[in-house]
């Protein structure tokens, strides 16, 4: 069964950082491009990055550019999400995601208040 | 970055009725696109992949179809938990963008 477990996630001030993981289990990890998608509260879903399954590719939103850095380990079928300068806007339920966005995790939260 | 325009942002049905929702794409993105269902509290749940594609386990009253620009998830024949909220993604070109949801609401 394919799980996706995600944590790290906080209540961080303004300018801040954090580091989001997500645990993969249940298939080839090292075969499949994995993503992050955001859901601020009350609001739609927004694609953050995507990391090519041996890392060598990485792309991201503009919003989030130069200020997240998306990476893996595949020794330890895990995804990270590296978050700094956090605004206010950057508050939101983090979900990372298998392949073309097909299995979900349950999310993370991350909230960004001074 | 390619905008997907998805309607009608809310809809009221009863159950039985057949609905259908459209995203369209401000361009052409072959058969690049999934519909998801997300309830309250719980993470989205891929339906369709391939933009017309059944995820395993998803019921056979769900469907898609379309290609290039424009596309339908229909379902048909609403039950009780298919109360929820829907998007499309496009995965076509970077960034990949949602539609902004359609929320189907019992009429």
């Amino acid at each position: 069964e394919v799980q996706l477990v995600e944590s790290g996630g906080d209540l961080v001030q303004p300018g801040g950082s954090l580091r989001l993981s997500c645990a993969a289990s249940g298939f080839a990890f090292n075969t499949f491009w994995m993503s992050w998608v955001r859901q601020a509260p009350g609001k739609g879903l927004e694609w953050v990055a995507n990391i090519k399954p041996d890392g060598s590719e990485k792309y991201y939103v503009d919003s989030v550019k130069g200020r997240f850095t998306i990476s893996r380990d595949n020794t330890e079928n895990s995804l990270y999400l590296q978050l700094n300068s956090l605004r206010a806007e950057d508050t939101a339920v983090y979900y990372c995601a298998r392949g073309l966005v097909g299995y979900w995790g349950q999310g993370t939260l991350v909230t960004v208040s001074s | 970055d390619i905008q997907m325009t998805q309607s009608p942002s809310s809809l009221s049905a009863s159950v039985g009725d057949r609905v259908t929702i459209t995203c369209r794409a401000s361009q052409g993105i072959r058969n690049d696109l999934g519909w998801y269902q997300q309830k309250p509290g719980e993470a989205p749940k891929r339906l369709i992949y391939a933009a017309s594609s059944l995820q395993s386990g998803v019921p056979s009253r769900f469907s898609g179809s379309g290609s290039g620009t424009e596309f339908t998830l229909t379902i048909s024949s609403l039950q009780p938990e298919d109360f929820a909220t829907y998007y499309c993604l496009q995965h076509n070109s970077y960034p990949y963008t949602f539609g902004q949801g359609t929320k189907l609401e019992i009429k």
